[in-house]
């Protein structure tokens, strides 16, 4: 198994151009999210599903767009992205809500706004 | 809001020794787990050890076991034996039962082995 898959690793964009990180899994979970994480922070959360054609806000939502399709795929687009987006962004999924499940974090997308 | 508070932005501790990282936090629920991440240079977030509110006992997984302390809101956790591999950020991380995917982080810990 794959896990949580996610692409590109790396990514500089200019002011104002837009984007689609890309997160997929292969364990047919139905929880994924995404999260940012800044400098000397932990990571916050932007946007949750928790199952296909379910999507909900986290802490952090505002420039993002995320749906959910497939139970495999979480897209996460940057609509008009801003230096303040620079972050590493961080893909997981987990198999239900229940707070003792364990989540599977992809290896993160490092993203830079110039 | 729950907030997770880790207040050792560093710590360094020798090979073979014992260290304990603290954590606190905050929240008005009574059904919740914590968890401890470990982040290695590569990115990855691996998941260290997991405490559940409701019981009593100190999880324990090989070199890694926690303080939790329910009534202090309190959630250490100590490595015993550290080795270099141990060198990380790790992070202390809230979440409450059937509350979609939401993982609260505290601000993590930068935990230096020297040799």
């Amino acid at each position: 198994n794959a896990g949580v898959t996610q692409t590109p690793k790396f990514q500089v964009l200019k002011t104002g151009q837009s984007m689609t990180l890309q997160c997929a899994q292969d364990m047919n979970h139905e929880y994924m999210s995404w999260y940012r994480q800044d400098p000397g922070m932990g990571l916050r959360l932007i946007h949750y599903s928790v199952g296909a054609g379910i999507t909900d806000q986290g802490e952090v939502p505002n420039g993002y767009n995320v749906s959910r399709s497939t139970t495999e795929d979480f897209p996460l687009r940057l609509l008009s992205a801003a230096p303040s987006q620079t972050s590493v962004y961080f893909c997981a999924s987990s198999y239900s809500g229940q707070g003792k499940q364990p989540q599977h974090f992809g290896d993160g997308t490092r993203l830079s706004i110039l | 809001a729950q907030t997770v508070t880790q207040s050792q932005p560093e710590m360094s501790v020798q090979e073979a020794e014992t260290v304990t990282l603290s954590c606190t936090y905050d929240t008005s629920e009574s059904d919740y787990y914590l968890f401890w991440y470990k982040q290695p240079p590569s990115r990855q977030m691996i998941l260290v050890i997991r405490q559940e509110a409701y019981k009593q006992q100190n999880a324990t997984e090989n070199r890694f076991s926690v303080n939790f302390q329910k009534a202090a809101k309190s959630f250490s956790l100590k490595i015993s034996d550290s080795q270099l591999g141990d060198a990380a950020m790790y992070f202390c991380a809230y979440r409450i039962d059937n509350a979609g995917n939401m993982l609260t982080f505290g601000g993590g810990t930068r935990l230096m082995v020297k040799p």
